[in-house]
């Protein structure tokens, strides 16, 4: 079992739909959360990060963490054609980083 | 966020020769640097981590006497790929941890011809 799933999509949503990305990860003792951005061609960006149980809301993104379920997840409201990229969920276990292979987003005018 | 520079943003070289990439955390130190290697439309692939002051460590399959990792201080680390040839040619990446979060480089791209 890896430690961060994902699932790879394509997810496909049209311009303005709320775009819902899904992450589990295996490990329990898992700190902290991450989401990255990574553009074709570009390397990743950290847009999101959570530490606790709920919801945490910056802008147009909010990540959810269910640390029962060992679930996070990001929400992407009012998508955006630029928002068309590949997402990627990381844990951090206090001593080790693990990624998800990312969830490709496409946002279609 | 925080600042992770690189250079060569891209090289070329022939084959047979060494090619060295510098991360630079530029405002922040990094107590532990990250090197990457993602290859055309696949995922990133962790390459080591390495400690300030301390020797890195690879991951498996990753052969330590090919790629060199240096990292002298809390905001420098090298990767050196030595005698390229062209299955090396590929998108290499840092990043650098503070304690809290991962910041990437923007990333190197290495083509050996």
């Amino acid at each position: 079992q890896k430690e961060v799933e994902q699932n790879s999509g394509p997810l496909s949503v049209p311009e303005g739909a709320i775009a819902s990305l899904n992450c589990t990860y295996s490990d329990r003792v898992s700190q902290s959360f991450f989401w990255y951005r990574q553009y074709s061609g570009k390397s990743p960006e950290l847009i999101m990060s959570i530490y606790s149980n709920g919801d945490k809301e910056d802008g147009r993104f909010t990540a959810q963490l269910n640390k029962a379920s060992q679930y996070v997840s990001l929400l992407i409201r009012d998508s955006q054609p630029s928002d068309s990229a590949t997402y990627l969920c990381a844990v951090n276990t206090g001593n080790q980083f693990y990624f998800g292979t990312g969830t490709s987003l496409t946002v279609i005018p | 966020g925080a600042v992770v520079s690189q250079h060569p943003s891209r090289v070329i070289c022939k084959s047979g020769t060494s090619v060295k990439i510098e991360c630079r955390s530029l405002d922040f130190q990094a107590t532990t640097m990250f090197w990457y290697r993602q290859f055309p439309k696949q995922s990133l692939m962790l390459m080591a981590t390495s400690n300030e002051g301390s020797k890195a460590t690879y991951e498996q399959g990753v052969e330590k006497d090919k790629f060199l990792i240096n990292h002298a201080s809390l905001t420098l680390s090298t990767l050196t790929v030595t005698s390229a040839h062209p299955e090396d040619s590929s998108f290499y990446i840092c990043s650098g941890w503070g304690g809290r979060e991962q910041f990437f480089g923007p990333g190197t791209r290495l083509t050996v011809l």
